[in-house]
């Protein structure tokens, strides 16, 4: 079945470093892929999606490019703040369904 | 900007008492959903609800769980009979639209069985 696969918490950073969290799918069809974050006692927000190949989802400074030739989704950030401190949930949503498929989390803490 | 209200945000519940999850979704949205995580874990699908009816539904979500939308604006979240294993944040989420378009999800239930 469809699966999404993080790479394993908890990433620590210093302020203004480049971050990078990897996120790898094994889907059939021609899933869409998603970014969420969760703060600190949050739900699960939406941060950037992307709905094809090649296409490169982008909010708030983070993006990641759909690769269908590596069925990656990678996230990343140029210079990452404390106030981005949080758990990345990588995700994907096959045409098949409705459920969203995620990854289990990736918990960023970023220090000043 | 829109949001997904869900109440209560912490419920505390005895072993094998029901206990109803409330959700009011975006009021343009069509597509309703519970996901739930328990601590530490990933977040699992439970089912989707669209046009009043269950569209899919998860291995999680046995005949001690239910779904309503029972006024138009309300979608809930029962369990029937609670287990200490039910513990967990439970998520509601909607969508305008399927899937691939992501979807908007409350602040969550803490559910805690005892």
């Amino acid at each position: 079945g469809d699966s999404v696969t993080q790479m394993e918490g908890p990433v620590t950073l210093s302020e203004e470093a480049f971050l990078t969290i990897n996120c790898t799918y094994t889907a059939t069809g021609y899933p869409s892929l998603f970014w969420y974050v969760q703060y600190p006692g949050e739900g699960l927000q939406l941060l950037l999606k992307a709905t094809k190949a090649d296409d490169k989802g982008s909010n708030k400074g983070f993006e990641a490019t759909y690769r269908k030739e590596t069925t990656s989704f990678h996230l990343e950030k140029g210079s990452v703040q404390v106030s981005d401190s949080a758990v990345y949930f990588c995700a994907l949503g096959n045409q098949a369904g409705t459920a969203l498929i995620f990854g289990k989390g990736t918990t960023l803490s970023v220090s000043s | 900007e829109p949001e997904v209200t869900q109440t209560p945000s912490h419920q505390v519940t005895q072993m094998g008492q029901e206990v109803i999850l409330r959700c009011v979704p975006i009021s343009n949205h069509l597509y309703f959903y519970w996901y739930r995580q328990i601590l530490g874990q990933k977040v699992e699908f439970l089912v989707s609800f669209y046009n009043n009816e269950i569209s899919e539904k998860s291995e999680i979500f046995d005949d001690q769980f239910s779904v309503e939308r029972p006024d138009g604006s309300n979608f809930t979240l029962k369990i029937r009979s609670t287990k200490l294993e039910d513990s967990a944040m439970y998520f509601c989420a909607s969508s305008e639209r399927q899937v691939n378009y992501g979807y908007t999800f409350g602040s969550g239930t803490r559910l805690t069985v005892v």
